[in-house]
């Protein structure tokens, strides 16, 4: 256990359908990161947010995702009119420091399935 | 921008023999290079880091991996596995500001008794 919660833990949904994603870092771990994982693949990067601040959007966030962090605590990761091709891990990672060397710690992730 | 390959989806091994997991990666410029493992219906855990310094690094659970600027890989070895050493094994690449890791696909080792 690293520390690093989400919620739920297994979801599953029709198409169409909206599901929203909370993960809660370790306290005071100023940056949050949320990635995507299909079966058979690595982990992509989707956004991350530096205490409140969305500071970066990867171009797989399509405009059907969004992500909050308010107050720079917990976050939260909606997805709208959910698609089949959404049936995926959703991981979470948070960072304490502000170095590019710091170490990321990971989630248990949520596992989407679209119906 | 960077990208991680890793050569094998699966090694299958023997209990107290030998492994070797192979990464290569492709940058322009000099990156920290990562070693996680996932263990199943668990999240992703540090093995180890490359930041600089000696190529040669040590980690947890008795795996060590050698950094190659030549060859660009950072391949993760250990002398002998074990059964619980079964997991799935990523190498990653980090460089940018903001730190977000770029992954391989993945190596599945299976260790048989």
């Amino acid at each position: 256990d690293t520390g690093v919660s989400q919620d739920p833990r297994h979801k599953i949904t029709k198409r169409g359908q909206n599901v929203t994603f909370r993960c809660d870092p370790i306290s005071e771990h100023n940056r949050l990161y949320w990635y995507r994982q299909t079966l058979g693949q690595g982990p992509e990067f989707l956004t991350y947010f530096q205490n409140e601040a969305q500071l970066e959007k990867s171009r797989l966030l399509s405009d059907r995702f969004s992500a909050e962090r308010p107050k720079g605590s917990f976050s939260t990761l909606e997805i709208q009119r959910t698609e089949q091709g959404d049936s995926a891990m959703y991981l979470c990672a948070s960072i304490q420091g502000w170095r590019s060397t710091d170490t990321q710690y990971f989630g248990p992730g949520t596992r989407l399935t679209v119906l | 921008a960077q990208s991680v390959t890793q050569l094998d989806s699966q090694v299958p091994v023997f209990e107290e023999a030998p492994v070797e997991l192979r990464c290569n990666y492709s940058s322009s410029v000099s990156v920290y290079l990562f070693w996680y493992v996932q263990y199943p219906n668990q999240g992703l855990q540090l093995l180890l880091k490359y930041l600089s310094g000696s190529t040669l690094v040590k980690g947890i659970n008795g795996f060590e991996a050698e950094f190659n600027k030549s060859q660009t890989s950072f391949h993760l070895r250990k002398p002998s596995v074990h059964i619980s050493d079964t997991a799935e094994y990523f190498c990653a690449v980090s460089r940018e500001y903001g730190n977000k890791l770029v992954f391989g696909a993945g190596t599945i080792l299976r260790v048989k008794s």
